[in-house]
């Protein structure tokens, strides 16, 4: 059974970093891209960030670029996500997403149950 | 960049009625268009993906049709526990994974 586990949110301040990471088990970790995708309150699905399964293809969206790096550990079956000069508007619920492919863009055939980050004074 | 619009933003349906959902995209995503069901408190769900193939465990009654900008997700007889949130998303363009706004399909 797949499954993906995150952890490391919680309550930041404004310009504070966070560090979120994802377990994943019950499938082979390094065959797969993996993905961000998180969602604010109340509101849609955002794509944030994707590494294929090498880490040799790394993407950003326009809103997190430059101050979020995201990264993988295959010998860990584990991703992560450095969010560095956090902002109110990255407050949501963060998704680990496993891709259906290796690489490229591709839809998301299991996600995990999601981590809060709340950035507030 | 490509935008995804889904429409409507909420559909009223009675138990055992049919419910259409539309996604268009703004330039041609070919058949890289997925769809996801979201329930409140839970992750998001892969319906279908390659625009029209069920994915494992779907039921029959989701089906997806289109190509090129104009999807539809049809749901042929709501059951109680299809009332969600469903989303759509191009895989087909950078920035990968761009979704739609969701369709809100609520019980009337």
């Amino acid at each position: 059974e797949v499954q993906l586990v995150e952890s490391g949110g919680g309550l930041v301040q404004p310009g504070r970093s966070l560090r979120l990471s994802c377990a994943a088990s019950g499938f082979t970790f390094d065959d797969y891209a993996m993905h961000w995708v998180r969602q604010a309150p109340g509101k849609g699905l955002e794509w944030v960030s994707g590494i294929s399964w090498n880490s040799g293809s790394i993407g950003y969206a326009d809103s997190v670029k430059g101050r979020f790096t995201i990264s993988r550990d295959n010998a860990k079956n584990s991703l992560y996500l450095q969010m560095n000069s956090l902002r109110a508007e990255d407050t949501a619920l963060y998704y680990c997403a496993k891709a259906r492919a290796a690489a490229g863009p591709v839809y998301f055939d299991y996600w995990g149950q999601g981590t809060l980050v709340t950035v507030s004074s | 960049e490509i935008v995804m619009t889904q429409s409507p933003a909420t559909l009223s349906v009675s138990p055992g009625e049919r419910a259409t959902l539309s996604c268009r995209a703004s330039q041609s995503v070919s058949s890289n268009l997925a769809w996801y069901q979201q329930k409140p408190g839970q992750a998001p769900r892969l319906l279908i993906y390659g625009a029209s193939i069920r994915a494992t465990g779907i039921p029959a009654r989701f089906s997806g049709s289109g190509s090129g900008t104009e999807f539809t997700l049809t749901i042929s007889i709501l059951q109680s526990e299809d009332f969600a949130v469903y989303y759509c998303q191009q895989y087909n363009n950078w920035p990968w994974g761009t979704f739609g706004q969701g369709t809100k399909v609520e019980i009337k």
